[in-house]
């Protein structure tokens, strides 16, 4: 069984260029869940969506984006690219689904450095 | 809002020595806690997943407890081993949905020297 797969797993982009990166969550999972870690700050959660619908989301400017498709894959997208947005995106699944294991799975991250 | 803490914030053993780590939480409604294992650079990996009716579980050395009322739970690592060098993050998802973000901790930074 494929676990979360993320790509790109590196990505070196310049100050104010935009970035799209990818999740794939298990086969089944239905929720999808994003968070940026940094030294600093640790693991900070950006959103969740269900069913291609933003459930939830953290307190992050409007330049992060992001949107599920019809078979649970996910996309985030950063606009107008700052230093400070250089971190590791880790995109977790789950089934999401209402008395079932909601164990989140995460995948190997993207490391996003911004120049 | 939900807090969580982990203490210690790091810590260094010999091979072979019993550890505890240490979870609290500041809201007490949680559906569930899962502890986590983060490699250098890498994602997390899921060790062990404690739903809020459940007092303890355990997965090979692993052994996860929880005290839901006082908003504390353990992760009992026995005869560690230098592999088990990483960091260890809890994360509490909040009671009321199977939705919602995971709230974690800081992590414990774990290094076992032979």
């Amino acid at each position: 069984k494929a676990g979360v797969t993320q790509t790109p797993r590196y990505l070196i982009k310049t100050r104010g260029q935009q970035v799209t990166l990818s999740c794939s969550p298990i086969s089944g999972h239905r929720s999808v869940s994003w968070y940026q870690q940094t030294p600093g700050q640790g693991l900070q959660f950006l959103f969740e969506y269900f069913s291609e619908t933003q459930r939830n989301k953290g307190n992050f400017p409007g330049r992060f984006s992001g949107r599920q498709f019809s078979n649970s894959r996910s996309e985030m997208n950063v606009s107008t690219l700052e230093l400070g947005d250089s971190a590791l995106y880790l995109c977790a699944s789950s089934l999401g689904l209402p008395g079932w294991n909601t164990e989140a799975f995460f995948g190997q991250g993207t490391r996003l450095t911004v120049v | 809002k939900q807090e969580v803490t982990q203490i210690p914030a790091a810590l260094s053993v010999p091979e072979g020595e019993n550890l505890v780590l240490n979870c609290s939480f500041t809201d007490s409604a949680i559906y569930n806690l899962q502890w986590f294992r983060q490699d250098p650079g890498k994602g997390l990996t899921s060790l062990l997943l404690i739903q809020s009716s459940q007092r303890e579980q355990t997965s090979g050395r692993l052994n996860a407890s929880l005290d839901k009322s006082s908003g504390r739970s353990t992760l009992y690592i026995a005869a560690s081993q230098p592999g088990d060098s990483a960091t260890y993050l809890c994360a509490v998802r909040p009671g009321g949905s199977t939705l919602g973000r995971l709230y974690f901790g800081r992590g414990t930074q774990l290094t076992v020297w032979p």
